[in-house]
């Protein structure tokens, strides 16, 4: 069975760019969900997707935004980045109708 | 307003030094509370699932229950390699899916 995985691994950026990051859920998982980890803090939750469609959303501003395809993987794209933004970015998928999430292994974005 | 505190922030064990771990929670709609274990610059591995005021989980040393207002994480005689940031998550459908994770609990085991 694949685990979830993340590309890239590290990115650094500089404010005012826009950025996108990519998510492969783990093999049977239909539902994928995307956080922001700051350092020393627990993860944050951005927004949730299923079925392409998003489904529940935390506390984010709408430059943040997502998507996911057919064979479930997904993207997450931030505009107009700001520094506040540098932290560790975690995606997590899980079964349909399942709270258990599996999380990868993160993509370190840094803001300069 | 929906939140999950845990405490200690950081907790220094001995080897063989039980202890537990708490996380207390608000939250309307609550449709699970999860445990995760995070080692340094890594994703969160998930540990117990809990659902129900009086349940209880166990996986090695470690055994998770939940009451109506808190979850413990009870450590039994811990190894150094149980060393690792451990992470509460409510999950909530009310309005959306959400997830609310509380801000962990360092544990360092000395050997």
């Amino acid at each position: 069975e694949t685990g979830v995985t993340q590309s890239p691994t590290h990115l650094i950026k500089t404010r005012g760019q826009q950025v996108t990051l990519r998510c492969s859920s783990q093999s049977g998982h239909n539902t994928v969900s995307w956080y922001q980890q700051a350092l020393g803090q627990g993860p944050q939750f951005i927004f949730q997707y299923y079925r392409e469609e998003e489904n529940g959303r935390g506390n984010f501003p709408p430059r943040f935004s997502g998507l996911q395809f057919p064979n479930y993987s997904s993207e997450l794209n931030v505009n107009a980045l700001e520094l506040d933004d540098s932290a560790l970015y975690l995606c997590a998928s899980s079964r349909q109708f399942s709270y258990e999430q599996y999380f990868g292994p993160g993509t370190r974005l840094t803001v300069t | 307003e929906d939140q999950v505190t845990q405490s200690p922030e950081a907790l220094r064990l001995q080897e063989g030094e039980s202890s537990s771990l708490n996380c207390s929670y608000t939250v309307s709609g609550l449709r699970g509370l999860f445990w995760y274990r995070q080692d340094p610059g890594k994703g969160p591995e998930f540990l117990f699932t809990l659902y129900s005021a009086g349940e209880e989980k166990e996986k090695e040393r470690l055994k998770a229950t939940l009451t109506k207002k808190e979850s413990f994480l009870h450590i039994t005689a811990p190894k150094p390699e149980d060393s690792a940031t451990y992470l509460c998550a409510v999950h909530t459908n009310t309005g959306g899916f959400k997830t609310i994770f509380g801000a962990g609990t360092r544990l360092f085991v000395k050997a």
